[in-house]
């Protein structure tokens, strides 16, 4: 079975500054898909950005981009220019590429907080 | 906003009794999933439904059951309430597969059990 661990319970950091999410999984799946959700306090989750394990580019979403190291297994996530509205829990997420879609599999959050 | 409708948007109950949560996927949309978040537990998910159909089992009890209904909505049943199963249920809905169709969580029923 897959797993996904988010070994960071709680960051902090200054609004304009980068900040980094850490997120490594254990699969013995080659081909998958990995995604970032964003938890705000209103509780919605939101699809940050998500990669391919086939595709060696790093994917990016404006201020948001991935370090995918598959062979370490790890899916780290950058937000850049950190703003206030980033205030959230993310969850890093693990799918298994079949037809018909596959359930996601979380780890349990990093609870990021800016600073004004 | 998501496109993924869940009712209701709160729901306080005793142990012992039984609830049903709605879900009303976005357009076209085929699958059906329910996550359980709870605060020990983080998110977990329960059950799939594919075109009306079971596809895939998580940790669900055997107190919980779901449906897909020919409309596509779905709905979650919970018997015999415990304290719990307190928690934060969500709805997610995808198209047929793959990264370009990922899935889109509602806003969640959240779940008190007094």
């Amino acid at each position: 079975a897959q797993t996904v661990t988010q070994s960071q319970p709680e960051m902090s950091v200054q609004e304009a500054e980068t900040v980094t999410l850490s997120c490594t999984y254990d699969t013995s799946e080659n081909n998958y898909y990995l995604f970032w959700y964003k938890q705000p306090p209103s509780r919605q989750m939101i699809l940050v950005i998500r990669q391919e394990a086939y595709k060696q580019q790093n994917a990016t979403e404006n201020r948001f981009s991935v370090n995918f190291q598959k062979a370490a297994k790890s899916f780290s996530l950058k937000i850049s220019d950190s703003q206030l509205g980033d205030t959230a829990m993310y969850f890093c997420a693990f799918m298994k590429p079949y037809s018909g879609n596959t359930p996601l599999v979380f780890g349990k959050g990093t609870r990021l907080s800016v600073i004004a | 906003d998501s496109g993924v409708t869940q009712t209701p948007k709160h729901l306080i109950t005793a142990t012992g009794q039984r609830v049903t949560l709605r879900c009303s996927p976005r357009s076209g949309d085929l699958s059906v999933y329910w996550y359980q978040q709870s605060l020990d537990q983080g998110l977990q998910f329960l059950i799939q439904y594919y075109n009306g159909e079971e596809r895939a089992k998580g940790n669900i009890l055997e107190r919980f059951s779901a449906q897909q209904f020919p409309d596509l909505h779905s709905e979650l049943n919970l018997s015999s309430l415990e304290l719990g199963d307190s928690a934060l249920y969500f709805c997610a809905s995808s198209a047929t597969g793959g990264i370009n169709q990922p899935q889109h969580f509602g806003d969640g029923t959240r779940l008190s059990i007094l």
